[in-house]
């Protein structure tokens, strides 16, 4: 069954650096989704793309971060300058039109 | 807004019982769809059911079904025969038919970590 993968699985950076966490979605699907999950807390939507533009984000998605498609399979989420409050566990996700959507491993990502 | 409510943070079952995980939501929207879904050690969530809220028949996969309550709100997971692979953390999501845009988003709950006890 093919499957959303994410790179790296674990990214460690200082605090203001930039980092950028990839996603490869399932190939045929047209809906692309980043989620974070604080330790020990819910997981919480951050933004969706389709058609190469955002649908949707939410608060949290704020001017710090920035999502881009830039070869037509990769999904990327790029934090410019991180906080320690950005230590979390992101999750990429795909869907087709229908509503499951999949989610890849995540990659845990720590500001020092 | 759309919240999820999960108010067990932690249970445990023994192998081959049955347990049930509770969710509550609020919403004044008459069409979303509810899911659960599976977090096991390895992070990747997993699906495990999904319900739309305008069929009255619960939904079933296997060992997993749900009580669905519209008029209470309430989504509940039913695990039966439980088996040491479903210890997990469970997350209740929501999820709105998009307006516009063709995107959905899920809200979660906070999570019910699922102990299996052999």
């Amino acid at each position: 069954e093919p499957e959303v993968t994410q790179t790296p699985s674990h990214q460690v950076t200082q605090m203001g650096q930039e980092v950028i966490l990839r996603c490869v979605p399932i190939s045929n699907h047209l809906y692309f989704y980043w989620y974070r999950q604080i330790l020990g807390q819910k997981v919480e939507f951050l933004v969706s793309f389709y058609n190469n533009e955002i649908s949707e984000k939410s608060e949290i998605f704020d001017d710090q971060f920035s999502v881009e498609r830039p070869d037509g399979s990769n999904f990327t989420l790029k934090i410019r300058s991180t906080k320690l409050e950005d230590s979390a566990m992101y999750f990429c996700a795909s869907s087709e039109v229908s509503l499951k959507q999949y989610f890849g491993p995540g990659t845990r990502l720590t500001v020092t | 807004a759309q919240t999820v409510t999960q108010s067990q943070p932690e249970m445990s079952v023994q192998e081959a019982e049955t347990v049930t995980l509770s969710c509550t939501y609020d919403t004044s929207e008459s069409n979303y769809y509810l899911f659960w879904y599976k977090q096991p050690p390895s992070r990747q969530m997993i699906l495990v059911i999904r319900q739309e809220a305008y069929k009255q028949q619960n939904a079933t996969e296997n060992r997993f079904s749900v009580n669905f309550q519209k008029a209470a709100k309430s989504f509940s997971l039913k695990i039966s025969d439980s088996q040491l692979g479903d210890t997990a953390m469970y997350f209740c999501a929501f999820m709105n038919p998009p307006l516009t845009s063709g995107t959905y988003k899920y809200i979660f709950g906070t999570g019910t970590r699922l102990k299996v006890l052999a």
